[in-house]
């Protein structure tokens, strides 16, 4: 299976702040790369699909980039209601593999 | 609306069975692969397999072959999860999640069951 890998695992940031997030796969994946939103006690959210596209209903704010084998995901202004694990997540056909997430706090 | 509804919780004894429940609404069941996720207490998610409720074709992580049966009922649109004989390790949230029309992506996501395996 495809190892993921994220960094940094945790950060802490202010209200307002520009936030960034990578993942970077061992070989080769395209752009078959998402992103979550984890809260705690909640079932996590997609936010980011195919490495860059905003899902439905999601803020403006969240973004995301890359190919390959390295890929961003950007907060542009962080909120208060974006404290959160976040997790990146690759698909070779139908076999998935998460990264080991990244806890965001203020 | 999108819902996948999964019982809030169940506890167990070491060495005893357990199959969990997955029960979709909103769309139609037999054209989404169903994938579940596990997470284990504080710890990250971890992709156990997938299943096609059209024709049962299941395919599972490495790390959970041959440890649980993943299985679906499309007569009452439900996916579920098996395990033979539980341990304490099994201990974790299991969640069920709709995998997206030609994506990998996981677009909709059941609330979870959390599994407690203790003697």
């Amino acid at each position: 299976d495809i190892q993921m890998t994220q960094s940094p695992s945790s950060l802490s940031a202010s209200v307002g702040d520009r936030v960034t997030i990578t993942c970077q796969a061992r070989q080769d994946i395209s752009n078959f790369l998402n992103w979550y939103q984890q809260k705690p006690g909640k079932a996590p959210k997609l936010l980011i699909y195919d490495a860059s596209n905003l899902e439905t209903g999601v803020p403006s704010r969240f973004s995301g980039s890359g190919s390959g084998t390295d890929f961003s995901f950007t907060i542009s202004s962080l909120q208060p209601e974006d404290i959160a694990t976040y997790y990146c997540q690759q698909y070779d056909n139908l076999f998935l593999t998460f990264g080991p997430g990244t806890k965001v706090d203020i | 609306e999108v819902q996948l509804l999964q019982p809030g919780a169940e506890v167990k004894k070491p060495g005893e069975s357990l199959k969990i429940s997955c029960k979709s609404s909103g769309y139609d069941f037999t054209t989404y692969w169903i994938a579940w996720v596990r997470q284990m207490p504080g710890k990250g998610l971890e992709w156990m397999g997938i299943i096609y409720p059209g024709d049962s074709d299941v395919r599972y992580g490495p790390s959970f072959q041959g440890l649980v049966t993943i299985s679906a009922d499309k007569s009452i649109n439900t996916a579920y999860l098996q395990w033979r004989s539980l341990k304490s390790s099994d201990t974790a949230i299991y969640f069920c999640a709709r995998r997206g029309v030609g994506s990998g992506r996981l677009d909709y996501w059941g609330q979870g069951t959390l599994v407690t395996v203790s003697s």
